[in-house]
């Protein structure tokens, strides 16, 4: 049973190009998450969607960030226009539905360079 | 607002010796989730541990253990007999239990990042 996927696990971007970053969640799961990690620092939450809804998106950037899960293929966070400030850790996590839904299973995140 | 504390920023010890890990949380629910994570060098999150808040039993998983105390808000993190393997950053998380359907976001701390040497 394949884990929660991320791809690209490193992506180089010049600033104002845009980043998309891929999560396809573990098989079975309908909830997907995205957070962010800056260098020493913890996790933030940025975004939890289900198939084609976006549930909370409370710690999401209001400009430039955009995420979304559609009824087929992985989730998708796209940042555009990207600046320095933007060069963190960003990970994806998954859960299942129904009574275990709260544990959460990360994928190995996508690391953002922004030159 | 949620919030957890992971005070210590770094640990180190020498292999066999028993390590300690805290973290403090504070929340205005009655019904959370606490959950550790592990986060080896190579980067991924590991998954450890998920604690309801109406259980305070310890727990027991091989050389881990976990000690959730509601009266102090605590949930700390115990490894016996720390192998050199357990070096990593350790995350305590806190998440309330979410409307029904639906889960909840993680809140995290800082993280402790523990060095086992030989």
């Amino acid at each position: 049973n394949a884990g929660v996927m991320q791809n690209p696990r490193h992506l180089v971007r010049r600033r104002g190009q845009e980043a998309r970053l891929r999560c396809s969640p573990m098989k079975g799961h309908s909830h997907v998450y995205w957070y962010r990690q800056l260098p020493e620092e913890g996790l933030k939450f940025m975004v939890y969607l289900q198939k084609e809804n976006i549930i909370d998106e409370s710690g999401m950037p209001k400009e430039r960030f955009s995420a979304e899960f559609p009824k087929e293929g992985p989730s998708i966070l796209r940042i555009q226009q990207v600046v320095r400030g933007d060069s963190a850790a960003y990970f994806c996590a998954s859960s299942p539905p129904g009574t275990v839904k709260n544990i959460q299973y990360f994928g190995a995140g996508t690391r953002l360079s922004v030159l | 607002a949620q919030k957890v504390t992971q005070a210590q920023t770094e640990i180190s010890v020498v292999e066999k010796e028993d390590v300690t890990l805290d973290c403090v949380y504070e929340t205005r629910d009655t019904t959370y989730y606490l959950f550790w994570y592990k986060q080896p060098p190579s980067g991924e999150l590991v998954f450890l541990i998920r604690r309801n808040s109406f259980d305070e039993q310890n727990e027991i998983s091989g050389r881990y253990s976990w000690n959730f105390q509601k009266s102090t808000s605590s949930f700390n993190f115990t490894i016996t007999a720390s192998q050199v393997v357990d070096s990593a950053v350790y995350f305590c998380a806190l998440s309330e239990a979410g409307r029904a359907g639906t889960a909840s976001k993680l809140t995290f701390g800082t993280g402790t990042r523990l060095q086992v040497t030989l």
